[in-house]
């Protein structure tokens, strides 16, 4: 139990376009989930905590314009990057905290922006 | 800004070799975990510690949690080429975010 899925596991956009990262929890209803960013050779980084039904708190220094978060559902977490530059090339994990069992992740995003 | 320091940052040992790895910070946890990641995927929770002093064993891993909660160790006894990965540990500073360490990877040569 406790999955979450993360779709799609890459893609390749072109620089200016948006891209649109989907974090499913498959059998528990999650009220908030995680977003974290790793960039080769290095730890994860917390970008936001996406609230269902409410804004997403970013952590500092994460554009909120550029990284929309919607989280509409108890299931489902959308992270889209917006007008994508080569520099937001990375791999995108989300992470949700089902009821004591601590936190799972997604199997990530890699992200190439062209 | 809290940080979770993990030594070393690289680590390149011999199939069947032993080593340790380190988490260290100067905050107080009310517990730790420690996670492994292999490329291209999400980390995978190894274990949770919440006890000063208090001591896991997951087969050939063992983790420790300092006594004053401030830091823990992993040892690996026989290192396999399966064990390859990063290694991070992770805690929860009160506010339900993961905080991660900085990741000690982690090469077995066969």
């Amino acid at each position: 139990g406790a999955v979450v899925s993360q779709h799609p596991s890459r893609v390749i956009c072109k620089s200016g376009t948006s891209v649109k990262i989907e974090c499913r929890s498959l059998d528990f209803q999650a009220t908030t989930m995680f977003w974290y960013r790793q960039f080769p050779k290095q730890s994860l980084m917390l970008m936001a905590t996406s609230n269902e039904g409410s804004k997403a708190t970013y952590e500092q220094g994460v554009e909120k314009d550029k990284f929309l978060i919607n989280h509409a559902s108890l299931t489902l977490s959308t992270l889209t990057v917006t007008s994508a530059h080569p520099e937001d090339s990375s791999f995108y994990i989300c992470s949700a905290s089902p009821m004591d069992y601590g936190y799972t992740f997604g199997s990530g995003t890699r992200l190439t922006v062209v | 800004t809290q940080l979770l320091e993990q030594s070393p940052q690289f680590l390149s040992i011999q199939e069947g070799e032993n080593l340790t790895v380190y988490c260290n910070s100067s905050s107080v946890f009310s517990s730790l975990q420690w996670y492994r990641q292999e490329p291209g995927e999400g980390p995978v929770l190894l274990v949770t510690v919440v006890t000063g002093g208090e001591v896991k064993k997951l087969k050939r891993l063992t983790f420790q949690f300092g006594d004053a909660r401030k830091d823990s160790s992993l040892h690996i006894t026989a290192a396999q080429p399966g064990d390859t990965g990063l290694y991070l540990c992770a805690v929860n500073f009160g506010n339900e975010k993961l905080t991660f360490g900085t990741g000690t990877r982690l090469t077995i040569i066969p």
